[in-house]
């Protein structure tokens, strides 16, 4: 089993839209989630943290739910420079897994 | 913020030559790096672990021989793909982890495509 499993999409949403993404992870003794945003053909960089009380920042809310090993990127309000692939990533020890990235393209 | 820069960002190289990939930190002491190496619309594949002064851990299925892992101090790690072939021809990119932990923890550097011809 993966570690970390993620809908690869594609989600295309109209501007304006609210999307979600969701990610689970098999090692209950994770520690660290993070969501990602990798342009295409760029290095993927941080967008949030996932904190277990749930995190928001401006147009993105970031939520873990540990009894259920799963972590969720909502984005509200849909930009067209959103359009990227989103990679949520959990530490577990001093590894780093990644899921497959889910590919978002906002239309206009 | 911790910044990674990673050179060469493109390089081109003839079947059988081998390529050196660096990554520096460049505002932090870098004690762990991990490679990483990512396939047309794939996700990242941790390829080995660098820790500085010590052998790289290599992840099951990668060739200790052919990609060497050098991270002789706390701000430079290198990648060598030593006899390359075009099925190695791929993004690989880097990532280091800060010791306070940092911004989210660890932070990539930019990344290199590699073209083997």
């Amino acid at each position: 089993r993966k570690e970390v499993e993620q809908d690869p999409g594609p989600f295309n949403v109209p501007e304006g839209a609210t999307v979600a993404f969701n990610c689970t992870y098999s090692n209950s003794a994770s520690q660290s989630f993070f969501w990602y945003r990798q342009d295409c053909r760029k290095e993927p960089k941080l967008l949030m943290s996932v904190y277990s009380s749930g995190n928001e920042d401006g147009r993105f809310t970031a939520q873990l739910n540990r009894a259920s090993q799963y972590i969720s990127l909502l984005i509200r309000d849909s930009k067209l420079s959103d359009s990227a692939t989103y990679l949520c990533v959990v530490n577990t020890g001093n590894q780093f897994y990644f899921g497959t990235g889910t590919s978002l393209t906002v239309i206009p | 913020g911790a910044v990674v820069s990673q050179h060469p960002s493109r390089v081109i190289c003839k079947s059988g030559t081998s390529v050196k990939i660096e990554c520096r930190s460049l505002d932090f002491q870098a004690t762990t790096m991990f490679w990483y190496r990512q396939f047309p619309k794939k996700s990242l594949m941790l390829m080995a672990t660098s820790n500085e002064g010590s052998k790289a851990t290599y992840e099951q299925g990668v060739e200790k021989d052919k990609f060497l892992i050098n991270h002789a101090s706390l701000t430079l790690s290198t990648l060598t793909v030593t006899s390359a072939h075009p099925e190695d021809s791929s993004f690989y990119i880097c990532s280091a982890r800060t010791r306070a932990g940092g911004q989210g923890g660890y932070t990539f550097g930019s990344g290199t495509r590699l073209t083997v011809v």
